[in-house]
C-alpha cells in the first residue's frame, strides 16, 4: 500500500462547479499537508499548506485535513478552464523529512 | 510565495556527454533540496535529498555515480548526470526547504533530451 494514494482520474467537470479532490494516507505521524497543483511540462506549484487537521480557505480553494480519519482534501469553487491540471497531495512528518506524493489527480474543467 | 529557479529549462546534449542542471532558491536559504525525476504523466519520482554542505543521500534504485549532486551553499543545488544516455531523457525537477519553515516549493523544472 502506498503511504499516500491518490485517484489518477481523469476527472472532468464543467466550468463553475465544485470540484472535490481527495487523498488518503497511512501514516499516522504525517502533520504537514499540501496541495500543489502541475500544469503540463511545469514543476509544481504550491496551493495549500496545512499544518494538522482543520480546514484552510484561500480565494476559490479550500483545504482540508481530517487526521481521525487520514483523509486529505482540496475544495476548487466556480472552477474555471484555467483549473485543468494535475493536483498533487504530499505529506510529510516534519523537518528532515522528504515530502511523500500522491499519484495526482487529473482534472479537465470544461468551458 | 517563495521562488525556485531551475536552469536551464531545457537541453539537448548528445549521448555520452555530463549536462550539469542547477537549482536555486532565490529569496530564502534552503536547508534542504530535493531532485525529483518525472516521466511523461507519472507522478514524481525521488532521486536524492540533498542537505547544504553534506553528501546527498540517494534514493534506492538511483546510481549515485551517474547523477551527482552538490549542494554547495544554502542557495544553490547543482544536479549534474554524467556519461548521459537516451534513457536519462526525463523531466527533472528540484525542490527546496525554508530553513524557518517546513514549506516546500519547486522549481519550474529542466527538460533533459539525450540524443
Amino acid at each position: 500500500q502506498k503511504e499516500v494514494e491518490q485517484d489518477p482520474g481523469p476527472l472532468s467537470v464543467p466550468e463553475g462547479a465544485i470540484v472535490s479532490l481527495n487523498c488518503t494516507y497511512s501514516n499516522s505521524a504525517f502533520q504537514y499537508f499540501m496541495w500543489y497543483r502541475q500544469y503540463s511540462r511545469k514543476g509544481p506549484e504550491l496551493l495549500m499548506y496545512t499544518y494538522s487537521s482543520g480546514n484552510k480557505e484561500d480565494g476559490r480553494f479550500t483545504a482540508q485535513v481530517d487526521k481521525s480519519s487520514k483523509y486529505i482534501s482540496l475544495f476548487i469553487r466556480d472552477s474555471q478552464p484555467s483549473d485543468s491540471a494535475t493536483y498533487l497531495c504530499a505529506s510529510y512528518v516534519g523537518a528532515g523529512n522528504m515530502l511523500t506524493f500522491g499519484g495526482g489527480t487529473r482534472l479537465m474543467v470544461k468551458p | 510565495g517563495a521562488v525556485v529557479s531551475q536552469h536551464p529549462s531545457r537541453v539537448i546534449c548528445k549521448s555520452g556527454t555530463s549536462v550539469k542542471i542547477e537549482c536555486r532558491s532565490l529569496d530564502f536559504q534552503a536547508t534542504t533540496m530535493f531532485w525529483y525525476r518525472q516521466f511523461p504523466k507519472k507522478s514524481l519520482m525521488l532521486m536524492a535529498t540533498s542537505n547544504e554542505g553534506s553528501k546527498a543521500t540517494y534514493e534506492q534504485g538511483v546510481e549515485k555515480d551517474k547523477f551527482l549532486i552538490n549542494h554547495a551553499s544554502l542557495t544553490l543545488s547543482t544536479l549534474t548526470v554524467t556519461s548521459a544516455h537516451p534513457e536519462d531523457s526525463s523531466f527533472y525537477i528540484c525542490s527546496a526547504r525554508l530553513r524557518t519553515a517546513n514549506t516546500i516549493y519547486f522549481g519550474e523544472g529542466s527538460w533533459l533530451t539525450v540524443v
